[in-house]
């Protein structure tokens, strides 16, 4: 199995510029999540979904778009980049929504906005 | 605001000691604590849990003590192996998906 898959691993956009970052996951899971890591700081969750066709904003939407059409792919959308949007970001799934469930976790995504 | 926090950047020990990694949390709604680890370049992997109903989870070499109390959990692996250097990160929630991470400690361990 795959698990949580995530493409690209590095990108460097230019202010104003959009991007998609994939998400895809073969477990079947019905929940799937988008974090940031900034450098030196902790996970924060930017959007989260609970099935094909539902999303939600987490911590720090702000920025950001989703959209899930199949259970499999949860893309992340950067409509306008900006230098606040460099970080790490993390696609990750899990089969409940329950606080407890393990979160599987793709590779991540590093991204710098020049 | 953080509501959990893990104040050691990073925590040097020798093969075969005990490492203690230590969290503290500011919310007494929270409920569930996750240990996840980090090696470099790759996604948090899950390692342990633990709900507020315990003080005490033991899995092989991890175990995680809570305290209530004190709002304060500690991840114990003994003995520590090389394998075992990696960043933590301390993460806690309540009865939502939300979870909330700490900074994460650096963990390395000396052959």
């Amino acid at each position: 199995n795959a698990g949580v898959t995530q493409t690209p691993k590095f990108r460097i956009l230019k202010i104003g510029q959009s991007m998609t970052l994939q998400c895809t996951q073969d477990m079947n899971h019905n929940y799937m999540y988008w974090y940031r890591q900034d450098p030196g700081m902790g996970l924060k969750l930017i959007y989260y979904s609970v099935g094909a066709g539902i999303t939600d904003k987490g911590e720090v939407p702000n920025g950001y778009n989703v959209s899930r059409s199949t259970t499999e792919d949860f893309p992340l959308r950067l409509e306008l980049a900006a230098p606040s949007q460099t970080s790490v970001y993390f696609c990750a799934s899990s089969y409940s929504l329950q606080i407890n469930t393990e979160a599987f976790f793709g590779q991540g995504t590093r991204l710098t906005v020049v | 605001d953080q509501q959990v926090k893990q104040n050691s950047p990073s925590l040097r020990v020798q093969e075969g000691r005990i490492s203690i990694l230590n969290c503290d949390y500011t919310n007494s709604m929270f409920d569930y604590f996750l240990w996840y680890k980090k090696y470099p370049a790759e996604g948090p992997t899950f390692l342990i849990s633990i709900s507020s109903i315990k003080d005490k989870n033991e899995d092989g070499r991890f175990t995680v003590f809570l305290n209530k109390s004190a709002k304060h959990l500690s991840l114990h692996i003994v003995p520590s192996q090389p394998g075992d250097s990696a960043v933590y990160f301390c993460a806690s929630g309540g009865s939502n998906y939300k979870l909330t991470f700490g900074k994460g400690t650096l963990l390395t361990v000396n052959p």
